[in-house]
C-alpha cells in the first residue's frame, strides 16, 4: 500500500541551526500539506501546495520558516534559525484534489535544545 | 473563528467496555468531520469521515455521529480492546478563503484500554 514517506523521523538540533525535513507524498496525489504538532495538541496546517503552488501559507512563520516543491512531487519545509519553540512533530500528508482525504505520513520529531 | 474541543483529554477504561468520545465545534459552517487515530510518535490514521449532510458513519466497532446544527459528534467505540489505545483526534473542514479549505483538529482525547 503506497505511503507518504517523511526523513529524518527524529531531528536534534540546536538553537539557531538550520534544519530541513523531507516529504515524499503519495503517486499522483497533486495536494501536499506541512503541519505541526506541538506535544498535547492537535496538527496546525502550516502550508499546502497544489502542485508546486503554495495555496496557503497564512500559518507559516516566513521570518524563519520556508517551504517549497519545486516539480510538484516531494518537498522540504526548512527552518533557519531554529528557536526552542519549534520543538514539535513535523507531519505531512497528501491529498488527491478534490477530494477530502489526506494521508499522513509518520512524521519528523524536532527537538531543539 | 472555528475551535475544536474535544473532551475528555484523557479517559482509561477496561478491556470490553463500550465508550464515547465527544468532539464539539463553534462554527456550524463546516463541509465535513473526520476522526482520526494517532499512535504514540506517529503519523494520523483516519478512521471515519462524516459529510456535513450526513449523521452518522460506520466502520466495523466504531461509529461516528454528526449534529451539525449543535456543533457535536461523538465516536463510539464498542467493545473496547487494548489495541484501541491511543490518542484519538477529531477535525472539521472549513471552507478558507477563495477555492481552499482546511483542517482544523482539536486537541485528542488519549484512550488507554486496560486488558
Amino acid at each position: 500500500e503506497a505511503e507518504v514517506a517523511q526523513s529524518p523521523r527524529y531531528k536534534i538540533t540546536e538553537k539557531s541551526q538550520a534544519v530541513a525535513f523531507w516529504c515524499d507524498p503519495i503517486s499522483g496525489h497533486a495536494t501536499l500539506y506541512w503541519y505541526r504538532q506541538i506535544l498535547g495538541q492537535g496538527p496546525e496546517l502550516l502550508v499546502q501546495f497544489q502542485d508546486e503552488s503554495v495555496v496557503d501559507d497564512s500559518q507559516l512563520p516566513k521570518d524563519r520558516f520556508s517551504a517549497e516543491r519545486l516539480k510538484g512531487v516531494d518537498s522540504t519545509l526548512k527552518i533557519q534559525p531554529a528557536e526552542l519553540g519549534d520543538s514539535a512533530m513535523y507531519l505531512c500528508a497528501s491529498s488527491l484534489p478534490g477530494l477530502p482525504t489526506q494521508y499522513f505520513g509518520p512524521g519528523t520529531r524536532l527537538t531543539v535544545l | 473563528k472555528q475551535e475544536v474541543t474535544q473532551i475528555p483529554a484523557a479517559l482509561s477504561v477496561p478491556e470490553g467496555e463500550n465508550l464515547v468520545l465527544n468532539c464539539s465545534f463553534t462554527d456550524s459552517a463546516i463541509y465535513n468531520l473526520q476522526w482520526f487515530r494517532q499512535d504514540p510518535g506517529k503519523g494520523l490514521t483516519s478512521l471515519l469521515l462524516i459529510q456535513s449532510s450526513q449523521r452518522e458513519q460506520t466502520s466495523g466497532r466504531l461509529n461516528a455521529s454528526l449534529d451539525k446544527s449543535s456543533g457535536r459528534s461523538t465516536l463510539y467505540i464498542a467493545a473496547s480492546q487494548p489495541g484501541d489505545s491511543a490518542t484519538y483526534l477529531c477535525a472539521v473542514r472549513v471552507h478558507y478563503g477563495g477555492a481552499t479549505n482546511k483542517l482544523i483538529f482539536g486537541t485528542g482525547t488519549l484512550l488507554a484500554v486496560q486488558p
